[in-house]
């Protein structure tokens, strides 16, 4: 079977730097993709990776350790606006983790 | 910038009744999603399409459930006999490879 955890919650404090982690277990690869979801609003995609070691795009950054089954998600500089819900999904069959709810503090 | 549409926003039903979900992916987009939400939970994929054709399927997309490309635009996901339990957001999402855009949903509601 397929399953992805991730935290269910974590807080952070404005300016600095969080780390989301996510397991998988999974029959197959696909690459390992994270979304940004808002309260009551659609998913936007954030990063994809599919090799092993960090990629970098602006304030986020996501890494991958295939060996391991483990990602993360790294946020530096945190806004208030990247208070959200943090989404970890397999490229194999497209699962989703129940997603890790983030609130950034003034 | 070019968007996933979908309609309608809302859409209320009566159990057993058939309902149709559509959708206009990104234009020059050749792979296409459907997702569900249920309230509070995770997103759940439903089925992918490429060159007409599902490629991939979950096993919540059982027989109740279909999909269909009826023109060079829409997307369509039809459940023929709504369950009280397909109360849910409906998103569709398109990529030309492996980024994909969501559109904002359609709240199904059935009673």
């Amino acid at each position: 079977g397929q399953n992805i955890d991730q935290p269910t919650e974590m807080t952070a404090t404005e300016g600095a730097i969080v780390q989301i982690n996510c397991t998988y277990q999974t029959s197959g690869f696909n690459g390992l993709f994270w979304y940004q979801q808002h309260a009551g609003e659609a998913p936007t995609f954030l990063s994809y990776n599919v090799l092993d070691g960090l990629e970098e795009k602006g304030r986020f950054s996501s890494f991958l350790s295939r060996s391991k089954g483990y990602s993360y998600l790294l946020l530096k500089e945190l806004q208030m606006k990247d208070s959200a819900s943090y989404l970890c999904a397999h490229g194999q069959n497209f699962v989703f983790g129940p997603g890790t709810r983030l609130s950034v503090l003034p | 910038e070019p968007e996933v549409t979908q309609t309608p926003s809302h859409q209320v039903t009566q159990m057993g009744q058939e309902v149709i979900l559509r959708c206009v992916p990104i234009s020059n987009h050749l792979y296409f999603y459907w997702y569900r939400q249920i309230l509070g939970q995770k997103v759940e994929f439903l089925v992918s399409f490429y060159n007409n054709e599902i490629s991939e399927k979950s096993e919540i997309f059982d027989d109740q459930f279909s999909v269909e490309r009826p023109d060079g635009s829409n997307f369509t996901l039809k459940i023929r006999s709504t369950k009280l339990e397909d109360s849910a957001m409906y998103f569709c999402a398109s990529s030309e490879i492996q980024e994909q855009f969501f559109g904002p949903g359609t709240r199904l509601t059935v009673l």
